[in-house]
């Protein structure tokens, strides 16, 4: 069935520092893939996403890059800051708007 | 404009109860989708309503059913809990007319099964 890879699981870094978070897809027909946020006990916020026609899209500190042909797509934080620290999903849609997410990344950023 | 609300935030079940679960989705959404989220997992895709009918189901027994109402608010209800039930349920509307857009979480419901 649909499954979405995700790497680390943990990633630990300075302030100040870059973060990559990087998935794979197994659906070809995958057109939509969103980055969640999810800090304790809240719900996962949408922070970035792209479609299956863009290679790579940038706000602000946030980028996301997508190769269909390898089914990869990733996640780039650029000046991390303390409040960047939480869990991050990445989520590939395929059928019709059903999501699924990969187990998720934590990021720490220590001052 | 309120976003995706739940009811209720928390609650508490034992073993072999039922639990109904409330979403009404953003305003102007008409599909509604339920995820279940375990305790350091990413949120699992349950089932999926659209102009009241299930639209999609994901891997998950027939004890998980729903309703989706006119006004588009839905229901999840879990018959004859589990331990293993125990998770943090999410609800996520998005417009269902076509296969673009975003979906909008709640901020869910805490579900514990002793």
């Amino acid at each position: 069935g649909e499954n979405v890879e995700q790497h680390p699981s943990t990633l630990s870094v300075q302030e100040g520092d870059s973060a990559v978070i990087k998935c794979t897809y197994s659906d070809s027909a995958s057109n939509y893939f969103p980055w969640y946020k999810q800090e304790l006990g809240k719900r996962p916020q949408l922070i970035i996403d792209i479609r299956s026609n863009v290679g790579e899209k940038k706000d602000q500190r946030i980028a996301v890059t997508l190769n269909k042909t390898a089914k990869h797509f990733s996640l780039h934080i650029t000046e991390t800051q303390p409040e960047d620290s939480a869990v991050y999903f990445c989520a590939a849609r395929t059928g019709f708007q059903k999501l699924v997410f990969g187990t998720g990344t934590r990021l720490l950023v220590s001052p | 404009d309120a976003g995706v609300t739940q009811s209720p935030t928390h609650l508490i079940k034992t073993r072999g109860q039922q639990v109904t679960l409330r979403c009404s989705p953003k305003s102007g959404h008409d599909t509604v989708s339920w995820y279940q989220q375990a305790l350091g997992q990413g949120p699992q895709f349950i089932f999926q309503y659209y102009e009241e009918e299930e639209r999609q189901r994901g891997n998950f027994p027939d004890r998980f059913s729903g309703h989706q109402f006119p006004n588009y608010s839905s229901e999840l209800n879990v018959n004859a809990l589990l331990l293993g039930d125990s998770a943090l349920y999410l609800c996520a509307s998005s417009l269902g007319g076509t296969n673009t857009g975003e979906l909008f979480f709640g901020e869910g419901s805490r579900l514990t099964v002793l």
